[in-house]
């Protein structure tokens, strides 16, 4: 069966400092990796979509970045943390020709 | 107009009775609808996909309405556990992106 993992499932940073989340998937090949920012009380948005290693697509302009090294791996990257980037990071995934999504159980990031 | 439209609740609804929540959507070539249940500081899980011919699992029934472009969630015989914000999801053929609505916020009381 498949598992999506997440890391780390808290994070504190201060303002200015980088950031790097992770996301694996197991148990598939070649899925559709996503990320996606939930804001408190607020609905999710779509940040980033692979269909495939070193394809990324960026829906929202920030200062946040994403890579796909591996198939089964997505990372999410800041240079520089802003205040407004606090929020619930989720990680999902989906299969070849099937659109349900799978979430991780998502990283919670408070920027000071 | 949003492309994925609920009614933000809060339901506050009495143990066993039953609950509906309806979902509009705008984009007519929308493909494939499903719910997801998000517990409080989690992530959303998918509770069932939404078929043409309406679907059953359970105590949860699922109707799509093309023609209205709705999708309707029902709940019988609520569960305290069934406490929950339930996000409708479409997706639009050809596209690999989901679009979320921002939930319903349902809790059952005893």
């Amino acid at each position: 069966s498949q598992t999506i993992h997440q890391w780390p499932a808290t994070l504190v940073q201060p303002v200015g400092s980088p950031l790097s989340l992770e996301c694996t998937v197991e148990g598939t090949s070649n899925p559709n990796l996503y990320w996606y920012r939930q804001a408190a009380g607020r609905g999710l948005q779509l940040l980033f979509y692979s269909i495939g290693i070193d394809q990324i697509s960026s829906e929202v302009p920030q200062n946040l970045s994403a890579s796909r090294p591996q198939d089964r791996q997505f990372i999410l990257s800041s240079k520089k943390l802003l205040l407004s980037d606090s929020g619930f990071y989720l990680c999902a995934w989906s299969g070849d020709g099937t659109w349900e999504q799978f979430f991780g159980p998502g990283t919670r990031l408070t920027v000071l | 107009r949003k492309e994925v439209e609920q009614d933000p609740g809060p339901f506050n609804v009495p143990e066993g009775a039953t609950v509906a929540f309806n979902c509009t959507y705008s984009n007519s070539a929308s493909q494939s609808f499903f719910w997801y249940r998000q517990d409080c500081r989690k992530e959303p899980k998918l509770l069932m996909s939404v078929y043409s011919s309406g679907n059953e699992d359970g105590r949860f029934t699922a109707q799509l309405n093309r023609a209205s472009q709705y999708i309707s969630l029902l709940i019988r015989d609520s569960k305290l556990s069934d406490s929950a914000t339930y996000l409708c999801v479409v997706n639009t053929f050809g596209n690999e992106k989901l679009t979320f609505g921002t939930g319903t916020r349902l809790t059952i009381i005893p």
